[in-house]
């Protein structure tokens, strides 16, 4: 069975930092690009940065490019999301999400972050 | 990188039909068939209900649809369930891996 289990979120101040892990199981993690997407309370889905099997391809939203850093540690079956200079706009649940080839087929329970004084 | 577009709501009595319209622009949903469809219930993670503009994964009922035309996807629901009240996003590949989602739609069972 497929697990992706978030962690690491919580009350960060504006312009402070925070990192994102996902632990996955249940498939071969090495195999599969992996993408964060968010959600703030409330709204709707947003894609925030993907990665493929070998670090080797790595994209983000306009909105968090240059502030955020996706990585992956295979030996780790983890991937990670470093978020630097948060805003209050970055306040969301954070979902960690395996790609089965230009689309989502599994996601995790995901992890609120709150950017706020 | 855009929002696609779709309607805030739809609603339909059990047994109807309803469609849920997604509209991109010719660099994600015109661009490719990469279009997936998911639902979301209220405090749960999203669900994948469509991949490639109109597949179904295994454990998806065939009352759910996908189609596409141009620089508009579709999600069609027939036969509506009382279970089939959730929100639903499309989502499309835009190219250099990017994928851009759609600004949701609240499906109501009447």
């Amino acid at each position: 069975e497929v697990q992706l289990v978030e962690s690491g979120g919580g009350l960060v101040q504006p312009g402070r930092s925070l990192r994102l892990s996902c632990a996955a199981s249940g498939f071969t993690f090495d195999n599969y690009a992996m993408h964060w997407v968010r959600q703030a309370p409330g709204k709707g889905l947003e894609w925030v940065s993907g990665i493929n099997w070998s670090s080797g391809s790595i994209a983000y939203a306009d909105s968090v490019k240059d502030r955020f850093t996706i990585s992956r540690d295979n030996a780790k079956n983890s991937l990670y999301l470093e978020m630097n200079s948060l805003r209050s706009e970055d306040t969301a649940f954070y979902y960690c999400a395996k790609d089965e080839g230009y689309y989502i087929d599994y996601w995790g329970q995901g992890t609120l972050v709150t950017v706020s004084s | 990188q855009s929002a696609l577009t779709q309607p805030r709501s739809v609603s339909g009595s059990p047994g109807q039909s309803v469609t849920i319209s997604c509209t991109g622009t010719r660099s994600d949903v015109g661009a490719y068939n990469y279009v997936s469809w998911y639902q979301q219930h209220p405090g749960k993670a999203p669900k994948l209900m469509i991949y490639d503009v109109s597949k179904r994964p295994s454990g998806v009922p065939d009352r759910f649809s996908g189609s596409k035309s141009g620089n508009t996807a579709s999600l069609t629901i027939s036969g509506l369930q009382a279970e089939d009240e959730a929100d639903y996003y499309c989502c499309s590949y835009a190219g250099d891996y990017t994928f851009v989602f759609g600004t949701g739609t609240k499906v109501t069972v009447l």
